[in-house]
């Protein structure tokens, strides 16, 4: 069965950093691109970052541009979201989610990792 | 940015009924090169990650009931439940990937009457 895992979320300061993880299974990982999508509390989807199969592509929201990074290590199985300078509206679940193939949807996800910014 | 407006926000409807939900992007999603629309609809109920449901705006994902149906062009969309379940309570989005920057529209809350 394919599946995505998400770990890391917490607790962080503003102006503080956190590392989000995604452990792929179940699937050829370096086959499908992958993504960041996140969901304030009791908010809508808004997508965050975009990471290619060979790490040649790589696109952000332009709210987390310069602060956020995303990568993948294809030989673990795993994809990263290094968060830095958080704010307050960073406050989120953070799903890692991938199209299968079909760039630019998300037909597959993880439950998510909650990530709270507050002082 | 592509903004992606739905309406309405909420609606309620009776159980069998049709529940009709509209997206509108702020710019043109049909690419001219395939005759594709890029737009996606996902479905997401309390406590779960969202679940594709159509993709290329009309092509329903596999295992998707064929009450779920998805229309539209250009920068109109719809997405109807032709015969509303209690299952189906729910948000729904639409979510355009013309562009490298995606993005979803507001959602609409789905709910029995």
């Amino acid at each position: 069965e394919e599946q995505l895992v998400e770990s890391g979320g917490g607790s962080v300061q503003p102006g503080g950093s956190l590392r989000l993880s995604c452990a792929a299974s179940g699937f050829t990982f370096s086959n499908y691109e992958m993504n960041w999508v996140r969901q304030a509390p009791g908010k809508g989807l808004e997508w965050v970052s975009y990471i290619s199969t060979s790490l040649t592509s790589i696109y952000y929201a332009e709210s987390v541009r310069g602060r956020f990074t995303i990568s993948r290590d294809n030989t673990k199985n795993s994809l990263y979201l290094q968060m830095n300078s958080l704010r307050a509206e960073d406050t989120a679940v953070y799903y890692c989610a991938s199209g299968r193939g079909l760039l630019g949807t998300f037909d597959l996800w993880g439950r998510g990792t909650l990530v709270t910014v507050s002082s | 940015d592509i903004v992606m407006t739905q309406s309405p926000d909420s609606l309620a409807v009776s159980l069998g009924e049709r529940a009709t939900i509209n997206c509108k992007s702020s710019q043109n999603i049909l690419y001219g090169s395939n005759n594709k629309n890029y737009l996606a609809w996902y479905q997401q109920k309390p406590g779960q990650p969202p679940k594709l449901l159509f993709y290329w705006a009309s092509s329903r994902k596999s295992g998707v009931p064929d009450r779920f149906s998805g229309s539209g062009s250009g920068t109109d969309f719809t997405l109807t439940i032709s015969s509303l379940q209690a299952e189906d309570v729910a948000v729904y989005y639409c979510q355009q990937y013309y562009s490298t920057i995606y993005t979803f529209g507001q959602g609409t809350k789905v709910e029995i009457k």
